[in-house]
């Protein structure tokens, strides 16, 4: 099986753009969680999607926001970009309604200037 | 709330000898525990898991770990590490709802 996948790997943008991020999970794989990594901050929890419906939300502005569809893939989006939303940002699928684990992907590095 | 801390930021340690990286973590419920390894510009990859029996697991790559309910914790060791091990790694908790929590990281030098 493919793993995660997530497009694209770098981005650059600079302040007050908005940016989509897409991520496809494993094959049959229904739940995709989405994280920021930062060096200051370590791994944060943003969101998490399962059949399409936001089950799990971290404490993060509402200029991020979610999608999934009904293929299992799903796009994050962040509107109005900070110098501080510079970061890798991970996702991850697992299977299921409970998952007993995450896979990750390799990550999308955005860098806001 | 669930918590996990990561005792140690930085492990320094010389090839072929001992590690043990640090991980406890808070929960008044039953959880299940991980350990992610994460190489350079990479994502994060499963290493090993604590779903339920033995609290004794391992890798396929020598490292294992230990759950301690009384302790609450899930100490990752290997005992001879290599150059390649050189990575940082993560402790993760999963809680009910499907909430997983990670520790801050302990970065792994290994050391010729």
């Amino acid at each position: 099986k493919a793993g995660v996948t997530q497009t694209p790997r770098y981005l650059i943008k600079t302040r007050g753009q908005q940016v989509t991020l897409s991520c496809s999970p494993i094959s049959g794989h229904r739940s995709v969680s989405w994280y920021q990594q930062t060096p200051g901050q370590g791994l944060q929890f943003l969101f998490e999607y399962f059949s399409e419906t936001q089950r799990n939300k971290g404490n993060f502005p509402g200029r991020f926001s979610g999608r999934q569809f009904s293929n299992s893939r799903s796009e994050m989006n962040v509107s109005t970009l900070e110098l501080g939303d510079s970061a890798l940002y991970l996702c991850a699928s697992s299977q299921g309604a409970e998952a007993y684990e995450q896979y990750f992907g390799p990550g999308t590095r955005l860098t806001v200037t | 709330a669930q918590s996990v801390t990561q005792l140690d930021s930085q492990v320094p340690v010389f090839e072929e000898a001992p590690v043990e990286l640090r991980c406890n973590y808070s929960s008044s419920v039953s959880v299940y525990l991980f350990w992610y390894v994460q190489y350079p510009n990479q994502g994060l990859q499963l290493l090993l898991k604590y779903l339920s029996g033995s609290t004794l697991v391992e890798s396929i790559n020598g490292f294992e770990a230990e759950f301690n309910k009384s302790q609450t914790s899930f100490h990752l060791r290997k005992p001879s590490v290599h150059i390649s091990d050189t990575a940082e790694y993560f402790c993760a908790v999963r809680a009910p709802q499907n909430k997983f929590y990670f520790g801050s990281g302990t970065k792994l030098n290994v050391k010729p």
